[in-house]
């Protein structure tokens, strides 16, 4: 079955305590995508990666890291969490096909984080 | 100004009714665009990407209007199950940009 997968799901942290939330895709793809969403704020892009060893920033990069060193992985690293990065983490990979109205974003379904 | 922006709601109707959501964008260099929908706690889920020429599947119709930078979406003949919350989304070189969302609630 293609999927994205996250874990953990759930995770209630302390301020200061590196964490890493894992996202593994099973379709191949080249591109994977780390979203939060926020009430009223929708889902905004931390970081994304064209591919291998390929990452770049999003709209809100900061306090955030990502490495890309397989196609399939692609793991969101909080070195020192804060409690502003309390909230919902959605994990997306897609592939590039010629027609971009089918690059479609497959989501995981999500990681519910929450900084103390 | 955000890259893509939605009508606030939330939009609130009942069972049989026709609604409309329009998203407009800024980024004029934005490739393809998409709806998706969100069931609460839960992943986006694709609904329709957005074609020039407007597209349709069963009660839903998606259009893009290039000139003015909007995408719209048309749900008609509103069901209970329809009830979630909308998201736009256009990508730019690979990067996908989602609107705030829009929550639909339809009712008996």
């Amino acid at each position: 079955e293609a999927q994205v997968t996250q874990n953990p799901r759930y995770l209630i942290t302390v301020t200061g305590k590196k964490l890493t939330v894992t996202c593994s895709q099973n379709m191949n793809h080249e591109y994977m995508s780390w979203y939060r969403q926020d009430p009223g704020l929708g889902l905004r892009q931390i970081y994304y990666s064209m591919n291998v060893e390929v990452t770049d920033k999003g709209d809100v990069p900061e306090g955030y890291k990502v490495s890309r060193k397989e196609k399939r992985n692609f793991p969101l690293i909080l070195e020192s969490p804060s409690p502003n990065q309390t909230s919902l983490y959605f994990c997306a990979s897609s592939s590039y096909v010629r027609d971009r109205a089918k690059n479609i974003q497959y989501f995981g379904a999500g990681t519910r984080l929450s900084v103390l | 100004r955000k890259e893509v922006e939605q009508d606030p709601g939330p939009f609130n109707v009942p069972e049989g009714a026709t609604v409309a959501f329009n998203c407009t964008y800024s980024n004029s260099a934005s490739q393809s665009f998409f709806w998706y929908r969100q069931d609460c706690r839960k992943e986006p889920k694709l609904l329709m990407s957005v074609y020039s020429s407007g597209n349709e599947d069963g009660r839903f119709t998606a259009q893009l209007n290039r000139a003015s930078q909007y995408i719209s979406l048309l749900i008609r003949d509103s069901k209970l199950s329809d009830s979630a919350t909308y998201l736009c989304g256009g990508t730019s070189y690979g990067k996908l940009t989602f609107g705030q969302g829009t929550i639909l609630t339809v009712h008996p």
